[in-house]
């Protein structure tokens, strides 16, 4: 199997614009998915495929992706999106899916 | 509304064995992947499995294949998740998801989640 590395942590100012980043060579042949957790909540889809959005997700969330690597760019940050980030894809076997580490964004 | 509806909290000991249940709302529960996440306490998200309510095809996580069964009812719009002989390692929430499995993989529904403890 492959694995998905995201930071533990990130930081970002309010209004300001965070990249949040997960590495893994099947990206190289998959899509990502993004997901935001908050405390006590479950997962919420906020970016998937080459750059979509479900219904009700900000435009501010975008996904991209680049060789090995897929990102999730929230640009002009708010509060309410302090939370844990999720990147999902599949394995290298392409058979099974896998989740990154999660990253813990924290708006200042 | 469509959503996706867990079974409740359960408390078990050591050794136990627990179904937990999942039952879609308002689409096409049989034509659409289920898959399982566990969730231990301040940790990731695991991938456990995923089954195609439709026929009952399955595939598991090399990291849960043998540790756990995933069924489905498809006359009753319900996915389970059996976890035999528990351990306080189980201890976890555990979720269903609604997974799209084309080029792009995603889970777009998510049930609320179930929480297990496991202690003696």
């Amino acid at each position: 199997s492959s694995e998905l590395t995201q930071d533990p942590a990130v930081s970002v100012a309010l209004g300001q614009t965070v990249r949040i980043t997960c590495q893994g060579d099947n990206l190289r042949s998959f899509y990502a998915a993004w997901y935001q957790q908050k405390p006590g909540q479950a997962p919420v889809l906020v970016v998937y495929g080459k750059n979509d959005r479900p219904s009700g997700i900000p435009h501010r969330f975008s996904g991209s992706s680049s060789g090995n690597t897929a990102s999730l760019t929230i640009t002009g940050a708010q509060g309410e999106d302090e939370a844990d980030y999720y990147c999902h894809s599949r394995d290298s076997s392409g058979k099974h899916l896998i989740f990154g580490g999660g990253t813990k964004l924290t708006v200042l | 509304e469509v959503q996706l509806v867990q079974s409740g909290a359960e408390v078990k000991k050591p050794g136990e064995s627990l179904r937990i249940s999942c039952k879609g709302f308002g689409y096409s529960f049989s034509n659409n992947w289920i898959g399982w996440v566990r969730q231990k306490p301040g940790k990731s998200l695991e991938w456990m499995g995923i089954i195609y309510p439709h026929d009952s095809d399955t595939t598991y996580s090399p990291s849960f294949d043998g540790q756990v069964t995933i069924t489905a009812d498809k006359s009753t719009s319900t996915a389970y998740l059996q976890l035999n002989s528990l351990k306080a390692s189980d201890s976890a929430i555990y979720y269903c998801a609604r997974t799209m499995i084309t080029l792009t993989t995603f889970s777009d529904l998510w049930g609320q989640g179930t929480l297990v403890s496991v202690s003696s």
